[in-house]
């Protein structure tokens, strides 16, 4: 069982649509990071948080520790955020995946 | 630009062949990882260095040997690899293993074994 679960595994949007991506963790962590991947397969950071919320343009997420969870919001989403989007909580020392969500977001 | 520099970006091998990936980042990072990431899984971690030296080894197979002569560079050296090996690869860096710092990534080397 992954330590780490994601969901939904698979989204598709209208472009402008608000989108919500949701992780669930079972394990003690530090940290947590939100990654994006697109199809070239480079993966880039979007957010690594403690606590509460960090916005970034479209992009916010939210952290609640005590319950395990973690949420990505994308305002106006495009088609340009089409990716696959993977959480990553993490210690000092560990770092553990989800699966990841396929956005694809349709013009 | 990601300041994680993977190259070759694709490789086809067949498996009697040898060949090496290498990863290079110019982020003043002292530790770097390899992670392999197979379809519809999680990223898996294989190595570890920090300060050059090897802090983890996932238990991965022999045929999958690292390197890392700096701080900067990091090699995964590839011989008699299997069918199942077939994946994408992917280095990243960060300030130093243990103090809480995000990932770097670079743009990963995808392998086909044939």
């Amino acid at each position: 069982k992954n330590e780490v679960e994601q969901s939904p595994q698979n989204l598709t949007a209208q472009e402008g649509e608000f989108i919500t991506i949701n992780c669930s963790y079972s394990v003690g962590i530090s940290a947590l990071h939100w990654l994006q991947q697109h199809p070239g397969g480079g993966i880039v950071s979007l957010f690594m948080l403690s606590s509460g919320k960090k916005k970034h343009g479209r992009l916010i997420a939210t952290i609640n520790i005590q319950e395990k969870h973690s949420s990505l919001h994308i305002t106006a989403s495009h088609p340009r955020d089409s990716a696959v989007y993977i959480c990553a909580p993490h210690t000092g020392n560990q770092f553990y995946f989800g699966t990841g969500t396929s956005l694809t977001v349709i013009p | 630009e990601t300041g994680v520099t993977q190259t070759p970006r694709h490789l086809v091998m067949g498996m009697t062949n040898k060949k090496s990936l290498k990863c290079e980042q110019h982020l003043g990072h002292n530790a770097m990882y390899w992670y392999k990431q197979s379809a519809k899984k999680p990223l898996e971690l294989m190595f570890v260095y920090n300060f050059k030296e090897q802090t983890e080894n996932n238990s991965v197979p022999s045929r999958f040997s690292p390197e890392c002569p700096n701080s900067s560079h990091l090699f995964l050296h590839l011989h008699t690899l299997q069918p199942e090996d077939s994946a994408l690869y992917l280095c990243a860096s960060s300030q130093g293993q243990g103090d809480n710092s995000p990932l770097h990534f670079g743009n990963g080397t995808r392998l086909t074994v044939t």
